[in-house]
């Protein structure tokens, strides 16, 4: 266990709704990372917040939007969701914003049918 | 979007061979790390490597960080049928956008 939590862990919807994923970073972890991996393909680098800040940004759709909350629990939004958009959504946290080991959690399986 | 060049792509080994992955990008990198992730869930990290030229070891596992600050090496010593499963490298870049970039992956598989 990662400490890292990711919630719901599975999730299907219809195109054109609008999703949320929620993340619980591990205690004491500042930073979340937001990745998307498609069927057996590479993480890809959605977005990191540090401490409440967006920090990086990566491939993230102007669909997508994420943000941290004060007691550093993120969330990811999607919308206007289409069939492409179905893939595993990993949340990771660390410690700092720079130069960290980052801690993944078990992912959240996104279905768009 | 942009990834590090990983290979090989996917391997099959005999149960107690060695084995060895490499990862290789255009950009310098200040860290990397090695990941392992088994089907449905999230990458498992297995080995942190922070200077150049560095080696570190857990377990059976030892990676080493280039002295070029471009390539980084992951080497199983006697692999075991739990050993199967996709083996990711991450590197984070020196330009200040504090982001990992994630290799595409090595998928290994034991025979027994």
């Amino acid at each position: 266990d990662s400490g890292v939590t990711q919630t719901p862990k599975h999730l299907i919807t219809a195109t054109g709704q609008r999703v949320t994923l929620r993340c619980s970073p591990r205690s004491g972890d500042l930073s979340v990372y937001w990745y998307q991996q498609s069927l057996d393909q590479g993480l890809q680098f959605l977005i990191q917040y540090y401490n409440g800040e967006e920090r990086a940004k990566g491939n993230i759709l102007e669909r997508f939007s994420a943000q941290q909350f004060p007691d550093l629990h993120s969330e990811l939004n999607l919308s206007s969701l289409e069939l492409g958009d179905s893939a595993l959504y990993f949340c990771a946290s660390s410690v700092g914003a720079e130069n960290t080991e980052a801690f993944f959690g078990q992912g959240t399986r996104l279905t768009v049918v | 979007g942009q990834q590090l060049n990983q290979s090989p792509q996917s391997m099959f080994i005999q149960e107690g061979e060695d084995v060895s992955m490499n990862c290789t990008s255009s950009s310098i990198f200040n860290t990397w790390l090695w990941y392992k992730q088994d089907p449905g869930e999230g990458p498992v990290l297995l080995i942190a490597l922070y200077k150049a030229g560095e080696l570190t070891s857990n377990g059976r596992l030892t990676a080493q960080f280039g002295i070029t600050r471009k390539d980084s090496f992951l080497n199983i010593s006697a692999s075991i049928p739990s050993d199967v499963g996709i083996y990711f490298c991450a590197g984070r870049t020196t330009s200040g956008t504090y982001k990992y970039i994630f290799g595409t992956g090595t998928r290994l598989k034991v025979l027994a």
